[in-house]
This record gives structure tokens, sequence and C-alpha cells, in this order.
């Protein structure tokens, strides 16, 4: 069974700071790895890394895939209060169509 | 607005009492989704379907059952509800073979 499982639970940092939050997965024949930003209604799309598509970056948010450690990172720099959300993690594997989620990493940016 | 859309937003009822869900989305997608989302915030897909058709069928109980009137729609009827079918329940939508997925707000259901 596909597995994705992210750390940390849970990270609270101030406003400025860098973080980067991990994920790993177990997935066969993998196609995809997506973030996806939960503030505090619907998952918002952020990246999709593929084996042809290893590195992402917008703004202050980027996100490298691994395919050999079977992981990726997301990277914020200078966070702000408005990064405060809980980030997911998600693979697309041999269920072509089917996302499988990690349970996420819960993100808080004090002032 | 361009969205995938969920009514109602909040649903309280009693164990045994059926309800629907629906969801609709315009983005111009084929293939749409329903996620679980437990009080731990995983996310787990339910069933999905791919121009009216379904494709993916989690372990789900007979219970619950999709209905796809068509591609733009995909409605959620539960029956005989139980006290863990509290969670939030998600739609979502891509174009067919895409894995990126476009979510809709979200549904909280209650059970008491």
């Amino acid at each position: 069974e596909d597995k994705v499982v992210q750390s940390p639970l849970s990270l609270v940092v101030h406003e400025g700071d860098t973080v980067t939050l991990n994920c790993s997965y177990e997935v066969t024949n993998f196609r995809s790895l997506l973030w996806y930003k939960q503030e505090k209604k619907a998952p918002t799309f952020l990246f999709m890394l593929t084996s042809s598509g290893i590195e992402k970056k917008s703004g202050r948010l980027s996100s490298i895939l691994d395919k050999k450690e079977l992981s990726s990172i997301l990277n914020i720099t200078a966070t702000q209060t408005g990064d405060s959300a809980i980030y997911l993690c998600a693979v697309v594997g041999q269920g072509a169509q089917k996302l499988v989620f990690g349970q996420g990493t819960r993100l808080t940016i004090n002032p | 607005d361009t969205a995938v859309s969920q009514t109602p937003k909040y649903l309280v009822t009693q164990m045994g009492n059926d309800k629907s869900i629906k969801c609709e989305q315009n983005l111009g997608h084929d293939t749409m989704y329903w996620y679980k989302q437990d009080s731990k915030k995983f996310l787990k897909i339910m069933f999905s379907y791919n121009n009216k058709e379904l494709i993916i069928n989690e372990t789900v109980p007979n219970r619950f059952s999709p209905k796809s009137p068509d591609k733009a729609h995909l409605n959620l009827h539960i029956n005989s509800l139980e006290l863990g079918d509290s969670a939030v329940y998600f739609c979502a939508s891509s174009p067919w073979a895409k894995h990126e997925q476009y979510f809709g707000p979200g549904t909280r259901l209650t059970v008491t």
C-alpha cells in the first residue's frame, strides 16, 4: 500500500525565519509528488514534482524531489504570518488518478 | 467564479439518517473525486469518476453511494449515518490523466 509520511507534524517559528518541511514516500510506480497548502478550508495546489521536473520555485516557496531518497522538501524563506497553514504532501503512484496524502505539517508563524 | 463548489458547507444530523452532499465544478474537468478528511487531518480518497464513469472505489462502506449525473457534477449520498462518518468531505476535480487536483471548500458533517 502506498504511504506518505511528513515531518515534523507541527512547527512554530517566528516571522522572518526559514523553514523546511519534509515528505517521504513509499509508492509503487511513482509518477508525481504534489504539495498543497490548507488554511481554513480547501487544500490549494502549490507544486507538482515529477521525474522530469524535480525542482520548483514560486516566490519564497521552493520544493525539491529526491527520487533516490524517496523524499521531497518544501522550503519557505522569510516566513510571514500568512504562511501559517497545514502543508500537505501527496503522491501519485500506480493508481494513476489517486492522490495519497501524508498527515500534514501544521506550520505556525508568530509575529 | 471558476471553481469547485459544494453544498452544504455544514451538515448536522442524527445517527440513522440519510443525507446527500452535492458538488459542482465549472473548470471543464473530466474527472471528479470525493475525499474524506478525519479529525487527524488525514485526507483519504473515497471515489473518483471520469466523465460519469466510476474509476476509483476505495474500501468504503456500501452506505456511501456516489452519483455523477454529468461530468460537471458528483454527488455523495450516505445512508444510515453513523458517528464515525463525522468528518470533512472534500470534492475535487482534475483534467483527465492530470495529477493536479482542485478542491472544493469542504462539507463538515457532524453525526450526533
